[in-house]
C-alpha cells in the first residue's frame, strides 16, 4: 500500500509564479516530513523539511505546510525559476528516539518551468 | 565534504551474474541507508546500518541481497543471480543520528540486467 501520495505526475508553472506541490499520507505514525528535488541522472538533493509539531516551515522560496488533522502536506515554491525544473518527492519518517530513521516516499511530481 | 559517492554508476549484467555496488558516505555520517528506484516510482527502503551494524531490513530484500559495511565506513549492497526485475537504480544515502532527520543521497548505481 501507498503510504504516501503524490497525485499530480506533473506539474507547469509560468516562470514566476507559484507553483503548489501537494502530498498526503495515510500512516499516522510518520511525524517528520521532507521534501527531496531530483534532476536526471544524479540522486536525490534534500530541499526542506518539517516536524510534525510545526504546521510550516520557510526557507528562502520554498515553504512547506503541514495540516495533521487532513494528513496532507505542501511545497510552496515563489518565485519559480527555469532551475527548479525538476521531479520533486515528498517523504516521510516515523522518528525515533535514535534519530533518523527510514524514509517513505512518494511517486513525485514532475514540475516543468516555462520560461 | 565530497558527498555520498557510488560506485559504478552504470552496470549492465546477464540475468544469473552477481553483481557487486559499493557506497562511501559522508565521512562523519553514521548511518548508512540502501535504496531502489524503479521507473516512475520513489525510492524504496531497503536496508540501514548504523556504524557496522545492521539494523534493518526490508522485505524487498530477498535471500539473494546482501549488504555490508565491515567497518562502518563504506557499504557494498550485492545481488546474487541476478533477474531482470533486479534492474533499477540502487540509491545510497547516509545521515549522522544526532541531527535531523535528513539524508544525503548519492548519484545511484543503474543496474540493467539482460
Amino acid at each position: 500500500d501507498q503510504q504516501v501520495k503524490q497525485n499530480s505526475p506533473s506539474l507547469s508553472v509560468q516562470e514566476g509564479r507559484i507553483s503548489i506541490l501537494n502530498c498526503d499520507y495515510t500512516n499516522s505514525m510518520f511525524d517528520y516530513f521532507l521534501w527531496y528535488k531530483k534532476y536526471p541522472a544524479e540522486g536525490p538533493t534534500f530541499l526542506i523539511s518539517i516536524s510534525s509539531i510545526k504546521d510550516k516551515n520557510e526557507d528562502g522560496r520554498f515553504t512547506v505546510f503541514l495540516n495533521k488533522s487532513a494528513k496532507h502536506l505542501s511545497l510552496h515554491i515563489v518565485p519559480s525559476q527555469p532551475g527548479d525544473s525538476a521531479v520533486y518527492f515528498c517523504a516521510a519518517s516515523e522518528g525515533s528516539n535514535f534519530g533518523n530513521e527510514k524514509l517513505t516516499f512518494g511517486t513525485g511530481t514532475r514540475l516543468t518551468i516555462i520560461p | 565534504d565530497t558527498g555520498v559517492s557510488q560506485d559504478p554508476r552504470h552496470k549492465i549484467t546477464k540475468r544469473g551474474q552477481n553483481v557487486t555496488f559499493r557506497c562511501d558516505p559522508i565521512s562523519e555520517h553514521n548511518r548508512l541507508y540502501w535504496y531502489r528506484q524503479t521507473l516512475g516510482q520513489g525510492p524504496e527502503f531497503l536496508t540501514y546500518f548504523q556504524n557496522e551494524a545492521q539494523l534493518e531490513k526490508s522485505r524487498l530484500l530477498s535471500d539473494r541481497f546482501s549488504a555490508e559495511r565491515p567497518k562502518g565506513s563504506f557499504s557494498t549492497l550485492e545481488i546474487q543471480r541476478t533477474e531482470q526485475g533486479d534492474s533499477a537504480m540502487y540509491l545510497c544515502a547516509s545521515s549522522f543520528t544526532q541531527s535531523s532527520y535528513e539524508q544525503y543521497f548519492g548519484p545511484g548505481t543503474r543496474l540493467t540486467v539482460t
